[in-house]
């Protein structure tokens, strides 16, 4: 069985600082990787998906890299703003049509 | 992008009463959906696996005569709580798989049963 875990549960940075969440995963045979944010009572946003066969994905100031052989994944945040606040997901999934495997997730503060 | 409309966004209803939460995929069509269930500070926890044309598929320990899921399109799923409680109060959301591999999540719907 798949599990997935965050580190760290939670991180407090100021503004400006550019941070690494981290995601790891017992079982490497997945179809992809996806990285979400989801703020305080809203539904998750999809931030980035890496196919099993990339290495990482690029969106703005986000880039997510993925190694599948160590099963791990890190999102990288370049210069954190405010907005960022939000808790980020990392989730696995291991076919076409399986269900989604969350990680426990990193509630991320960015202070002014 | 893939998106997915779930609608409504918050609903209060009074106990006994029936509930349904709508699930649309805007510019794909989707076979599968998926409906979750969130309480305050917790992980997502999926309730049930939804299949156009066929039955869902529920989640252990999850009651499917309480949490009535129907797919009938490729774009519409719809999950009914009946005979809401105070303990059915909670965050629902669905999502789909996108024609990428990945999955688009719809807003969620908050539910207070009074």
């Amino acid at each position: 069985k798949q599990e997935v875990t965050q580190i760290p549960a939670a991180l407090s940075v100021p503004e400006g600082e550019n941070l690494v969440l981290n995601c790891s995963f017992t079982d490497s045979a997945i179809y992809n990787l996806q990285w979400f944010r989801q703020d305080p009572g809203k539904g998750l946003t999809s931030l980035l998906l890496i196919q099993s066969s990339q290495r990482e994905q690029t969106s703005g100031r986000l880039n997510a890299s993925l190694d599948k052989s160590s099963g791990r994944s890190t999102l990288y945040i370049a210069a954190s703003q405010p907005g960022d606040s939000a808790t980020y997901l990392c989730a696995t999934n291991t076919g076409t049509a399986s269900k989604l495997t969350f990680g426990t997730g990193t509630r991320l503060q960015v202070t002014l | 992008g893939a998106v997915v409309s779930q609608h409504p966004s918050w609903v209060i209803c009074k106990s006994g009463t029936s509930v349904k939460i709508e699930c649309r995929s805007l510019d794909f069509q989707a076979t599968t959906m998926f409906w979750y269930r969130q309480f305050p500070k917790q992980s997502l926890m999926l309730m049930a696996t939804s299949n156009e044309g066929s039955k869902a598929t529920y989640e252990q320990g999850v009651e499917k005569d309480k949490f009535l899921i129907n797919h009938a399109s490729l774009t519409l799923s719809t999950l009914t709580v009946t005979s809401a409680h105070p303990e059915d109060s909670s965050f629902y959301i669905c999502s789909a798989r996108d024609r990428l591999g990945g999955y688009t999540f719809g807003s969620g719907t908050r539910l207070t049963v009074v």
